[in-house]
């Protein structure tokens, strides 16, 4: 069973418009998560984190919000760019920082010029 | 600093041949994570490594898949033998229990058997 959902596989937005990925949990013990972002022939790259001890975190036009209660969070790129256009992947760990992070099966983000 | 290194980038072999990847950490990262990703699955947890010593390998498929940490620095997964469902893009990544930002990760390498 995935602990880690990424529900829309693929996702097209419009340059300049606002791109919402989205990632869902089941692991009430999760407290820190991760977007990575990846790119063809590339390996991930971490893109931005949230603490379980906030409920969002901001990062010039990335920002991830956080809501505990319903085990959910998002990555709102704005605006979006067509660089934007990649794999990202939501990545949550139990244990803090640096270890066992549970990754989702990721969105394929496409920015249309 | 170089980053976590994978080779080879691109390996094809046939059914049954051995395949050895290879992973070298970045300097001064002590935890070792192998993922494979394919189209259906996403990302794998392999097999993860603390200095040196593999603390969890429950996501190694079965016995036909090994890996081994034999520095600080490098590591190996090994695919013997190798069958056409192990055709994926294989990726090591390197972190530190002191830093914020998650794993860092290679380029991969993608391995497909004929």
């Amino acid at each position: 069973d995935q602990q880690v959902k990424q529900n829309s596989p693929s996702l097209s937005v419009q340059e300049g418009r606002i791109s919402i990925l989205n990632c869902d949990y089941t692991n009430s013990m999760f407290d820190y998560f991760l977007w990575y972002k990846k790119y063809p022939a590339e390996g991930p790259t971490f893109l931005i984190s949230i603490s379980s001890i906030k409920d969002k975190n901001e990062d010039g036009r990335f920002t991830v919000f956080l809501n505990k209660s319903a085990k959910h969070l998002s990555l709102h790129i704005v605006p979006s760019q067509p660089g934007d256009s990649a794999v990202y992947f939501c990545a949550a760990s139990a244990q803090g920082y640096g270890q066992n992070f549970v990754f989702g099966p990721g969105t394929r983000l496409s920015v249309l010029p | 600093d170089a980053g976590v290194i994978q080779s080879p980038r691109h390996e094809v072999t046939e059914m049954g041949q051995e395949v050895t990847l290879r992973c070298k950490l970045i300097s001064g990262h002590n935890s070792l994570f192998w993922y494979r990703q394919t189209m259906m699955r996403g990302l794998e947890l392999l097999i993860y490594f603390n200095n040196n010593v593999p603390i969890d390998d429950s996501g190694m498929p079965e016995d036909r898949f090994s890996a081994k940490m034999p520095n600080a620095s490098f590591s190996t997964l090994k695919i013997q033998p190798s069958e056409p469902r192990d055709s994926a893009v294989y990726f090591c990544a390197s972190s530190s229990l002191r830093g914020p930002y998650g794993y860092t990760f290679g380029s991969g390498t993608r391995l497909t058997v004929v």
